[in-house]
């Protein structure tokens, strides 16, 4: 099962633009991490904020993570056609380090 | 690049059959998970090996088997192949299975069972 609800499902942007998706989860976390999968390939480690953590940036990607509403969101700036992927939140529960997957954003970055 | 890589890339089976994916963890990883992607779906995780043991089980039948070498490289098996058994199989590696690591993703094995 998917622990993880992304919103929305597709997003479609002029590049230069910002991107923003959205992540829900149901139970909870010692962590969430955003991935991006390019099509049909494996999944590359974007980002990973901890419980405690608030909000974290690295380059062009801001994450902010809210315990309260069990709600993550990813933020990607001034996007490039190289953006274009589908993006995956995942949540690492309490006591059990599996990652549980959400069902993904496709974002399309139009040139 | 992540140092995870995983064979066969594509291959096509018959149901009823069987078939084994294989993986080769990064350099320095003991940990190595294994996730089934249906099309247009999230991974799921199927289980985690840790040392050559089990360590953690998702929800799939036991005809989803593993094993992992003592080198860490690790097999998926799946016996009695049925149609919806067709997705991406993706292993996973990182340096240890406490919470936080970093796990690295090898490009996948897509298996078509028809």
């Amino acid at each position: 099962s998917q622990q993880g609800e992304e919103d929305p499902q597709a997003l479609s942007i002029q590049e230069g633009e910002n991107a923003t998706m959205n992540c829900s989860y149901k139970t909870s976390i010692n962590n969430l991490q955003w991935y991006r999968q390019n099509s049909g390939r494996g999944l590359v480690h974007l980002i990973l904020i901890r419980s405690n953590e608030r909000e974290k940036h690295s380059g062009r990607l801001r994450v902010t993570l809210d315990t309260s509403k069990k709600s993550s969101s990813l933020l990607i700036t001034a996007s490039r056609a190289a953006d274009t992927a589908s993006y995956f939140c995942a949540t690492e529960g309490i006591g059990n380090e599996k990652l549980t997957f959400g069902t993904g954003t496709r974002l399309t970055i139009i040139p | 690049e992540t140092g995870v890589t995983q064979s066969p890339t594509h291959l096509i089976k018959t149901r009823g059959q069987q078939v084994t994916l294989r993986c080769s963890s990064q350099s320095g990883h003991n940990t190595v998970s294994w996730y089934q992607q249906a099309l247009g779906q999230g991974p799921q995780f199927i289980f985690q090996y840790y040392r050559e043991e089990e360590n953690g089980r998702g929800n799939f039948p036991p005809r989803f088997s593993g094993l992992q070498f003592p080198n860490y490289s690790s097999e998926l098996n799946v016996n009695a192949l049925e149609l919806d058994d067709s997705a991406l199989y993706l292993c996973a590696s990182s340096q240890d299975a406490g919470s936080g690591n970093t796990i690295y993703f090898g490009e996948g094995s897509w298996l078509t069972v028809v």
